[in-house]
């Protein structure tokens, strides 16, 4: 039952690294998201994608990037990490209108 | 647009009283609505869901109704306990090339 896996759980970047996060689903499943969420805060949309090849920007894009080359898929990639990133952030995936969307567990990100 | 309007938070309540968190939505035809609720530390995990008119989710002693003449899905519990205390997000499913929409949630803190 694997779900939605995010990798990694806990990074510490320093400013102007490069990082990729990592999310696969397993369900075939056409729409996935990244969400990050700051301290007390709700969730805000960064990208999403309805497909393979298929990719859009969400509220706060800028800083990100995705791609989307498979189904499975949906890596994130942070350019020059700022500490305004710091935040946790959670790839989710649904089959569309009327399914169950899964999260993944979240990966917790430190900009120092 | 399509968006989700959930009640302001936070929400502190006394063990056993009766909660309401309010929740709206604007969409064009009919999404399916869920409720998501975050523990603190982890990652978001469904609570339940609807996927047409008059439809009821229940789990945990919550429920919520789908009410299409209101454009609302609150969310109710009779009688909460202190293991309720967590951040509850009201979500609308996407329907075609939509984002997957949320609610910016409610903290909800019981006390003994």
């Amino acid at each position: 039952n694997a779900g939605v896996t995010q990798t990694p759980k806990f990074r510490i970047l320093k400013i102007g690294q490069s990082m990729t996060l990592q999310c696969t689903q397993d369900m075939n499943h056409n729409y996935m998201y990244w969400y990050r969420q700051d301290p007390g805060m709700g969730l805000k949309l960064i990208y999403y994608s309805v497909g393979a090849g298929i990719t859009d920007k969400g509220e706060v894009p800028n800083g990100y990037n995705v791609s989307r080359s498979t189904t499975e898929d949906f890596p994130l990639r942070l350019e020059l990490a700022a500490p305004s990133q710091t935040s946790v952030y959670f790839c989710a995936s649904t089959g569309g209108s009327g399914n169950t969307i899964y999260f993944g567990e979240g990966s917790w990100l430190t900009v120092v | 647009g399509n968006s989700v309007t959930q009640m302001e938070g936070p929400v502190t309540l006394s063990e056993e009283a009766f909660l309401t968190i309010n929740c709206t939505y604007t969409a064009t035809g009919y999404p399916s609505l869920f409720w998501y609720v975050q523990y603190p530390g982890e990652g978001l995990q469904l609570l339940l869901k609807a996927t047409k008119a008059d439809d009821k989710g229940s789990n945990k002693g919550f429920e919520a109704t789908y009410r299409k003449e209101t454009t609302s899905f609150h969310l109710e519990k009779g009688s909460v306990q202190v293991s309720d205390s967590a951040v509850y997000f009201c979500a609308r499913s996407p329907q075609g090339a939509q984002k997957l929409v949320f609610g910016q949630g409610t903290r909800l803190t019981i006390n003994p």
